[in-house]
């Protein structure tokens, strides 16, 4: 599985728009880039994914570079809320699996 | 809610005991992932099942046995425990392709005394 790198940690202020950083540079070209965030100690919440182009939801943006080896997650405006383990994965192909492989993610803090 | 169910949300057991962990997919999911989540580790894969068969495996103790039954629930049997098996345990499921995420259940507290 190809590996990602994340911070470990971020802070941002409430209401301000948190971008989470990612570096997947071993990425194969039909491998997906998901998202995903654990609040404390519940199951990941699935936020978002693509493939190559950017993406838009009802919670979040996905940027991805058009080297595919760089993506950014916006959280358009953060709420104490967002506070959460934030992973970014780069998904294994159909013969893999389809597992999701996690790694340490990215500990974002929102600050009033 | 994500539509994936897991029972029980708690189990306190002593170290030898067997346990069984039960997981529901979403309605008209094929695949169920099996993780464990430990205080000084990550989210790890354990197994995965699709429509019954086993599809993929991490890295599961031969202590540990995982089942799909014909309704396309789960079970994740974890024998002879001992105390680092405490953890997280938890279930997803998803349509089987590359595209479709998937959904997490809010997992098992395993605490082994």
């Amino acid at each position: 599985d190809a590996k990602t790198t994340q911070p470990p940690s971020m802070d941002c202020a409430e209401g301000r728009a948190a971008n989470l950083p990612c570096n997947h540079s071993t990425i194969s070209g039909n491998e997906y880039v998901y998202w995903y965030r654990q609040i404390h100690s519940q199951g990941p919440q699935y936020i978002i994914h693509g493939l190559k182009n950017n993406e838009t939801n009802e919670m979040a943006s996905l940027i991805i570079t058009e080297d595919r080896k760089s993506s950014t997650l916006i959280l358009p405006h953060a709420t104490l809320r967002d506070t959460a383990v934030y992973y970014c994965i780069v998904r294994a192909a159909p013969a893999a699996g389809n597992k999701l492989t996690f790694g340490g993610g990215t500990r974002v803090l929102v600050k009033p | 809610d994500s539509g994936v169910t897991q029972t029980p949300k708690h189990l306190i057991t002593a170290t030898g005991q067997r346990v069984t962990l039960r997981c529901s997919p979403r309605s008209g999911d094929l695949s169920v992932y099996w993780y464990q989540q430990s205080l000084d580790q990550g989210l790890q894969f354990l197994i995965q099942y699709y429509n019954g068969e086993e599809r993929a495996k991490g890295n599961i103790l031969e202590r540990f046995s995982a089942q799909q039954f014909p309704d396309l629930h789960s079970e994740l049997n974890l024998s002879s425990l001992e105390l680092g098996d405490s953890a997280l345990y938890f279930c997803a499921s998803s349509v089987e392709e590359i595209r479709s995420p998937l959904h997490f259940g809010n997992g098992t507290r395993l605490t082994v005394t």
